[in-house]
């Protein structure tokens, strides 16, 4: 069965202090990875999309890399607009069209 | 272009009543999946269906259920509603429905059973 687990559940930063947040999986024959971003209330918002080991993608002061086993969401010098809970998602395998998603890492950028 | 909607976007209902909630894709998007967000569990699979045919279920009881119409539109339905679903239910769409399209999020139905 696929698992996705993240890491750290919270993250507690000052603006402008970097950090990354992790996320790990267990897919038969990974077909992607997705970046997520939700705030409160709302619908999770689509980040970025990952296919192969090495690829790396960027989005103002975000940056989400892929190796084989995990993912990292690098977010540089972050600002308190970027505070959010921030999911990451496996496809399934085969004709399994489900999304796991893994429990997300709250983020708080304090000003 | 306009993109996921969902409504209605609150729901009260008591135990023992059902409900159904409805998701417009973006245009031109077949596959619609549904999906249970809950603070213990996160988000869960509830089903995914393309071209009106429902291809995968999530461990979920029979109590839940969906279709989608010739539009793409779909809804799904809860009935004899119990404490545990209250949720927020969330539509997806994507393009094709194959694994690695992305897929996208409307706002969520907000679903509280008292």
């Amino acid at each position: 069965e696929d698992q996705v687990t993240q890491s750290p559940e919270a993250l507690r930063l000052q603006e402008g202090e970097s950090s990354s947040l992790n996320c790990s999986y267990t897919v038969s024959g990974l077909r992607g990875l997705f970046w997520y971003r939700q705030d409160p209330g709302k619908g999770p918002e689509f980040l970025f999309t990952l296919y192969s080991a090495g690829e790396e993608k960027e989005k103002e002061r975000l940056k989400a890399t892929l190796t084989k086993k995990e993912s990292f969401l690098h977010i540089t010098a972050p600002k308190p607009e970027d505070s959010a809970t921030y999911l990451c998602a496996v496809p399934g395998g085969g004709s399994n069209y489900k999304l796991t998603f893994g429990k997300g890492t709250l983020l708080t950028v304090n000003p | 272009k306009a993109g996921v909607t969902q409504t209605p976007r609150y729901l009260i209902k008591t135990r023992g009543q059902q409900v159904t909630l409805s998701c417009s894709p973006i245009s031109g998007h077949r596959s619609v999946s549904w999906y249970q967000q809950t603070p213990g569990q996160g988000l869960q699979f509830l089903f995914e269906y393309f071209s009106e045919t429902q291809r995968n279920k999530g461990n979920f009881p029979g109590r839940f259920s969906g279709r989608q119409f010739s539009n793409s539109r779909s809804e799904m339905n809860v009935s004899t509603l119990e404490l545990g679903d209250s949720a927020l239910y969330l539509c997806a769409s994507s393009l094709a429905g194959q694994g690695w399209d992305t897929q996208y999020f409307g706002p969520g139905t907000r679903l509280t059973v008292l």
